[in-house]
């Protein structure tokens, strides 16, 4: 069965770091893109950065540019995300996603599969 | 980026109820529309990518429409376990591949 399972959440301070960690299996990883999807306590979805099969393009949401860095290892089936300067503002559960290419060209993509997600708090 | 605003923010319904969900995006977006359920405490789930067509799983009752900047995710048939919260995402071009702010279905 395949399935994602994120770690590396937990309580921080302001300006502090933590790196987060998707651990992957049950399918071809390398495949995949595949994204980090952020929501804050009672609030919506926030998609926070993409990464291409073999890690050549990144992006990222204009609020976390500069602080974090998503990264992948192929060959350990892991996602990752760095996240520096933390602010009471990246506060949220952390899901990583992986999207799914509905058509030959790509044009036509979701988030098929979703991690249960790990808690960041940011607090002094 | 491409702003995406769903309408109602909430809604009350019962089931067996129809209901209708609208997704706007600030530019067209031809059909790059996905539709989500999130449940309590849940992961979201995938319902329609394409702006209409079918996850693999996904009861025929969850239908979608639109193309360009208007869209709408429609459930005919209220089940109890529908009541959750909805989100539509665009998928356009390259990301930021940002969401609606979602809708949440609350039983009558």
């Amino acid at each position: 069965e395949a399935q994602l399972v994120e770690s590396g959440g937990g309580l921080v301070q302001p300006g502090g770091s933590l790196r987060l960690s998707c651990a992957t299996s049950g399918f071809t990883f390398s495949a995949y893109w595949m994204a980090w999807v952020r929501q804050a306590p009672g609030q919506g979805l926030e998609w926070v950065a993409h990464i291409r099969r073999d890690g050549s393009e990144r992006y990222y949401v204009d609020s976390v540019k500069g602080r974090f860095t998503i990264s992948r290892d192929n060959a350990k089936n892991s996602l990752y995300l760095q996240m520096n300067s933390l602010s009471a503002e990246d506060t949220a559960m952390y899901h990583c996603a992986r999207e799914a290419a509905y058509d030959s060209s790509g044009y036509y993509k979701a988030f098929d599969m979703w991690g249960q997600g790990t808690l960041v708090t940011v607090s002094s | 980026d491409i702003q995406m605003t769903q309408s109602p923010s909430s809604l009350s319904a019962s089931v067996g109820d129809r209901v209708t969900i609208t997704c706007r995006a600030s530019q067209t977006i031809s059909n790059y529309l996905n539709w989500y359920q999130q449940k309590p405490g849940k992961a979201p789930e995938v319902l329609i990518y394409a702006a209409s067509s079918l996850q693999s799983g996904v009861p025929s009752r969850f239908s979608g429409s639109g193309s360009g900047t208007d869209f709408t995710l429609t459930i005919s048939g209220l089940q109890p376990e529908d009541f959750a919260t909805y989100y539509c995402q665009q998928s356009y071009s390259t990301p930021p591949y940002t969401f609606g702010q979602g809708t949440r279905l609350e039983i009558k």
